[in-house]
This record gives structure tokens, C-alpha cells and sequence, in this order.
């Protein structure tokens, strides 16, 4: 089975722009994730979805974040507008659901200049 | 809230040296401990859980005993490699939730 997909592994933005990162979890999968990861934060949660509905969206992310499921096979996350302090990577990750493993994706590197 | 502290930033050893990454929680109940790896260029996978008081994890040789007493969940291997050079996670869930909450993370550096 294919792993989790993420694209593009690397996206320069200009401040201010409106960025647009894609997922397609584990096929079968129920559970995704999408998280920040900083080296002063490490791994932030920033929405949860469960069988395409919206379980938690992390609420210092809400203002400029927004996840969406369009089907259960692929997932955006929309930065908008994009501050430098967006500078991370973005990962991706999906699970059966439960206290089960979950997958992650090689994530997006994105810069915001 | 549920909480998970990594004491250790960063550990730097030589090959076959004894490795002990420390990870503690605060969580009511049991809740499910895991440990990730991640290797540069990729996400975080699952080297192993554990769920129950006293239950050892462990995978490639790493090992991990879940400890409700002291709330700790230390990783250990008994003889490292350069190849094990990454990023650990510590992490745990509650409720059987799917939601995992991770530790800062630990960058182990293995010199041959």
C-alpha cells in the first residue's frame, strides 16, 4: 500500500500570499492529522479529522489556518495570508483511528520570506 | 492538561554506547505511550507502544517499559549505532483517542 502523500515536499512563499498544501492519507484510513513542526515548538497539532468531519482545529492556528477534507482520500491545509513566522514543516499523518499508529508523510518544507 | 516531558534535547554517543532517553507524562489513567523515530528528510514512524502498566515496547533492539508509578516511559537500546542518528519522540493518547500528544523530541547524534 502507498504511505501517506504530501505535496510539494518544498514551497517558498512571499509574505502575504495565500499557500495551499495537499494530502492523501493511507487508503482505508479514517483518522488525519495535519501538524506544524518547529525546532523551538517540535510537533504542534493543528486540525484532526475523523471520517472527513472536523474533530479539533488547534486554536492558535485558527485565524490564518484552514484544513479541509474534500473527500476521505485527500486533504488540504490553506495558509492565508502567510507570515514569515509560518516557517516550518508541515506534516501529514493518518490513522485507522483509536490509539492505533499513525502514518506520517515525508511533510512540506515551506518558507515564508 | 495531558502532558509528555523529554528531559534530554539533544544526546551525543559513540558507537555501541548504551543509550537512556528519559520520558515522563502526566495523564489520568492509562493512557497509550509510544515512542516515534524520525529520520531527516521524513516524517515520524511508530518504533513501538505500550498500553498497561509494566508492558515493554520495544523494536529494533529499542526497548521502552511503561511505568504507572513513576509515570515514565524511558527508551533505551544497549548498544547504539551510527545508523540510529534521529529525532525521538515520546507521545501518548488517552480515551483511546487518536489524538496523540508528543514530548519535544530528542536528536540523537551517534559518531562511529
Amino acid at each position: 500500500d502507498a504511505g501517506v502523500t504530501q505535496t510539494p515536499r518544498h514551497e517558498v512563499a512571499e509574505k502575504g500570499q495565500t499557500i495551499i498544501l495537499k494530502c492523501e492519507p493511507v487508503s482505508g484510513h479514517n483518522d488525519l492529522f495535519w501538524y506544524r513542526q518547529t525546532k523551538i515548538q517540535g510537533l504542534e497539532l493543528l486540525s484532526y479529522f475523523r471520517s472527513k468531519s472536523l474533530m479539533e482545529d488547534g486554536g492558535a492556528f485558527k485565524d490564518r489556518f484552514k484544513a479541509e477534507m474534500l473527500n476521505s482520500s485527500f486533504s488540504t491545509l490553506k495558509i492565508q495570508p502567510t507570515e514569515p513566522k509560518d516557517s516550518a514543516v508541515y506534516l501529514c499523518a493518518s490513522s485507522t483511528g483509536g490509539a492505533l499508529e499513525q502514518y506520517f508523510g515525508p511533510g512540506t518544507r515551506l518558507t515564508v520570506l | 492538561g495531558d502532558s509528555v516531558t523529554q528531559t534530554e534535547g539533544q544526546v551525543a554517543l559513540s558507537e555501541e554506547d548504551f543509550l537512556t532517553i528519559h520520558c515522563n507524562y502526566s495523564a489520568s489513567g492509562y493512557p497509550t505511550l509510544f515512542w516515534y523515530v524520525q529520520y531527516p528528510g521524513e516524517g515520524p514512524q511508530l518504533l513501538f507502544r505500550a498500553s498497561r502498566d509494566k508492558e515493554k515496547g520495544s523494536s529494533r533492539g529499542f526497548e521502552a517499559t511503561y511505568d504507572k508509578g513513576t509515570t515514565s516511559f524511558h527508551l533505551r537500546k544497549a548498544s547504539v549505532q551510527e545508523s540510529d542518528s534521529a529525532v525521538y519522540y515520546c507521545a501518548l493518547s488517552r480515551g483511546g483517542s487518536a489524538k496523540l500528544i508528543f514530548g519535544e523530541g530528542t536528536k540523537l547524534t551517534v559518531s562511529s
